[in-house]
């Protein structure tokens, strides 16, 4: 069926180095993506979003990065913190529609 | 503004009994969700409403009903819990309009345990 999926559950970052989280999806309708920050015990957290008529955007320490040929979603963190530690989903949706897809989440974890 | 609140926090049922969790938003937003999460997983929809006295189903509905008798609440309910249904539950609101924003803004979730 189609979904959306991260390539990798767990990732150990030094402090101060990049991170990038990838994130397959398969539906080719998709046209809105999202990446969420959950930290221990709490809700999921905005970081950036992007639509498909770009392919690139930047926020603060975040750049999402949008491939529609391959279907691949990716979150880069630069200068990795330990507040980064968390688990980052992303999710799709269309924008005729009112719901949200989540892949799996991926676990980030800082090293000091 | 306190954002999307979750009421309770906590709780532990025995199988079979019922209960009904609150969700409320102070962002006048017209859409609402109610996710559970379970270990290893990301969120799953269960219900949702586009506005006040709608509801619908997503993708794990059953064993649930929801209502939205005011803008501001939605109410998910168990009617006879199940260890299954042993998860966290997550709120979320959204605004409407097609050149808002898509984002949905979540609540820090209940942790519901059913033995």
């Amino acid at each position: 069926g189609e979904s959306v999926g991260l390539h990798l559950p767990t990732l150990s970052v030094q402090e101060g180095d990049n991170s990038i989280i990838n994130c397959a999806y398969s539906n080719s309708a998709s046209d809105y993506f999202i990446w969420y920050k959950q930290e221990s015990g709490k809700g999921p957290q905005f970081i950036i979003d992007i639509r498909s008529n770009m392919d690139k955007r930047q926020g603060q320490r975040v750049t999402v990065l949008l491939n529609k040929t391959v279907k691949h979603l990716s979150l880069q963190i630069a200068a990795t913190q330990p507040g980064d530690s968390a688990v980052y989903f992303c999710a799709e949706a269309r924008s005729n529609d009112y719901k949200l897809s989540f892949g799996a989440g991926t676990t980030v974890t800082v090293r000091a | 503004n306190a954002g999307v609140t979750q009421t309770p926090k906590f709780r532990v049922l025995k199988t079979g009994q019922s209960m009904t969790l609150l969700c409320a938003q102070d962002m006048n937003h017209e859409y609402m969700y109610w996710y559970r999460q379970d270990p290893g997983m990301g969120l799953r929809l269960i219900h949702y409403s586009v506005g006040e006295g709608t509801t619908a189903k997503g993708e794990v509905p059953d064993g649930y009903n929801v209502s939205r008798l005011k803008k501001q609440n939605f109410l998910l309910g168990l009617e006879s819990a199940a260890p299954s249904q042993t998860s966290v539950y997550f709120c979320a609101s959204r605004n409407s309009g097609r050149h808002s924003t898509d984002t949905q803004y979540f609540g820090p979730g209940t942790r519901l345990t059913v033995l």
